[in-house]
């Protein structure tokens, strides 16, 4: 199946933005919708994105979810120490019928 | 509000069996696909398998298709994963998760806490 790329990790100040790209390189990811998942270390991973820009119930406006074709990307503003986590994407293959996710993403709130 | 809970995992020799269980409330289980993902100590996300809201559907990741084997019970709200010839790289720790949306399957929504596996 087709992979999901995204950056091992990133870092921004307390009160910046910061951008998380995915990207995939098949024809089925880019028609397809990406959820974005958050996981502080040591807890499940939680949703924040469904269908590429769509805020799960209670996440605050400072996430916000975008895809252009065979990329997509989960933005963060007002940046809080409490932010940093991993974060994957993760999408539908339809010709496979398999989820696939992305390495995941190391957020550091310096 | 909508709850999973796992149970099962333990260690277990190379070569064997486990059946793992996903409680779930606070939903209507019959109304949603649920799904199964692993995370390997210090690694990533891996999805494993998903069953459609009405059992008509079961799909699995290549590293486990023909060994694993996912359930549901509606009488009971409850999904299954039944792992036959575990590999030591089937250590992980075990999500369930209910899909996001209604009577279809798509992308996990909400989790359960996990539960360890250990194949040693």
């Amino acid at each position: 199946h087709f992979e999901l790329t995204q950056p091992p990790s990133v870092s921004a100040a307390p009160g910046q933005k910061v951008a998380i790209s995915c990207s995939g390189s098949d024809s089925t990811f880019a028609s397809g919708s990406v959820s974005w998942y958050q996981q502080v270390p040591g807890a499940a991973p939680r949703l924040i994105i469904f269908d590429n820009n769509n805020r799960a119930s209670g996440v605050p406006a400072r996430f916000s979810g975008s895809k252009s074709g065979p990329s997509a990307s989960l933005a963060i503003s007002g940046l809080q120490t409490g932010d940093e986590a991993d974060y994957y994407c993760a999408t539908w293959d339809s010709r496979l019928n398999l989820v696939v996710f992305g390495g995941g993403t190391l957020l550091t709130v310096l | 509000q909508v709850q999973l809970v796992e149970s099962g995992g333990r260690v277990v020799k190379p070569g064997r069996s486990l059946r793992l269980s996903c409680v779930t409330s606070g939903f209507s289980f019959a109304n949603y696909a649920i799904h199964w993902i692993r995370q390997a100590p210090g690694k990533g996300l891996e999805w494993v398998a998903v069953m459609s809201y009405d059992e008509t559907e079961s799909y699995y990741a290549d590293s486990v298709k023909g060994r694993f084997t996912t359930s549901r019970d509606s009488a009971l709200d409850t999904s299954f994963l039944q792992m036959n010839n575990l590999k030591v790289e089937d250590t992980a720790t075990y999500y369930c998760a209910r899909d996001i949306t209604f009577a279809v399957i798509s992308l996990p929504n909400q989790w359960g806490r996990g539960i360890p596996v250990t194949v040693s």
